[in-house]
């Protein structure tokens, strides 16, 4: 059985850039979860989009956006980067049913270096 | 919103000791409570959770305990092993959304 991909792994970004990050959930696994991991915030919620609805929104300024797609594979998107968006940028899929919880499956993230 | 502590935030134990690591959240709408393990260069795994009709779980040598009414979980691990070593993270859910703790860093000493 396949596990969540992300990708790129890693990425260097300049100040000002935008970028795409890529997520493929397990198959059957309607819902992804993105999250932003440093070490001095720990993990933190971006969004969760479940059958290509954005169910939940955490509180991260608009410059952080995401979709989801037919095929519940998503995309996440940072629009004019800041140094402070260096992060470890994980997505974690789930069965996410509509008034349960699931535990999640992460990925293994990528690593985004704004410069 | 939801808010989760976590103690402690270092763990150093002995081989074949018992760790444990304790969580508190705010909100009681949270309804699972799981717990993942990360390691280093990896994404969080998840090791063990439970539902709030429940009070207590084991699998093997890790159990969790839920205390509805304190607002409290935790983590018990028996019979440490080094490649217990990690950073585990507790987690309180509710609806999609998932709020986790600041991460507790486990040293198991051989």
């Amino acid at each position: 059985k396949a596990g969540v991909t992300q990708t790129p792994r890693y990425l260097i970004k300049t100040r000002g850039q935008q970028v795409t990050l890529s997520c493929s959930p397990i198959s059957g696994h309607r819902s992804v979860s993105w999250y932003q991991q440093t070490p001095g915030q720990g993990l933190q919620f971006l969004f969760e989009y479940f059958s290509e609805t954005q169910r939940n929104k955490g509180n991260f300024p608009g410059r952080f956006s995401g979709r989801q797609f037919s095929n519940s594979r998503s995309e996440m998107n940072v629009s004019t980067l800041e140094l402070g968006d260096s992060a470890l940028y994980l997505c974690a899929s789930s069965l996410g049913g509509q008034r349960s919880v699931y535990g999640y499956t992460f990925g293994s993230g990528t690593r985004l270096t704004v410069v | 919103g939801e808010n989760v502590e976590q103690h402690p935030s270092t763990l150093s134990v002995q081989e074949g000791d018992s760790a444990v690591i304790k969580c508190t959240y705010s909100d009681s709408a949270s309804n699972y409570f799981p717990w993942y393990k990360q390691e280093l260069g990896k994404g969080p795994q998840l090791i063990i959770d439970i539902r709030s009709n429940v009070g207590e779980k084991k699998d093997q040598r890790i159990a969790v305990t839920l205390n509805k009414t304190a607002k409290h979980f935790s983590l018990h691990i028996t019979e440490t092993q080094p490649e217990d070593s990690a950073v585990y993270f507790c987690a309180a859910s509710m609806g999609g959304k998932s709020t986790f703790g600041d991460g507790t860093t486990l040293t198991v000493k051989p």
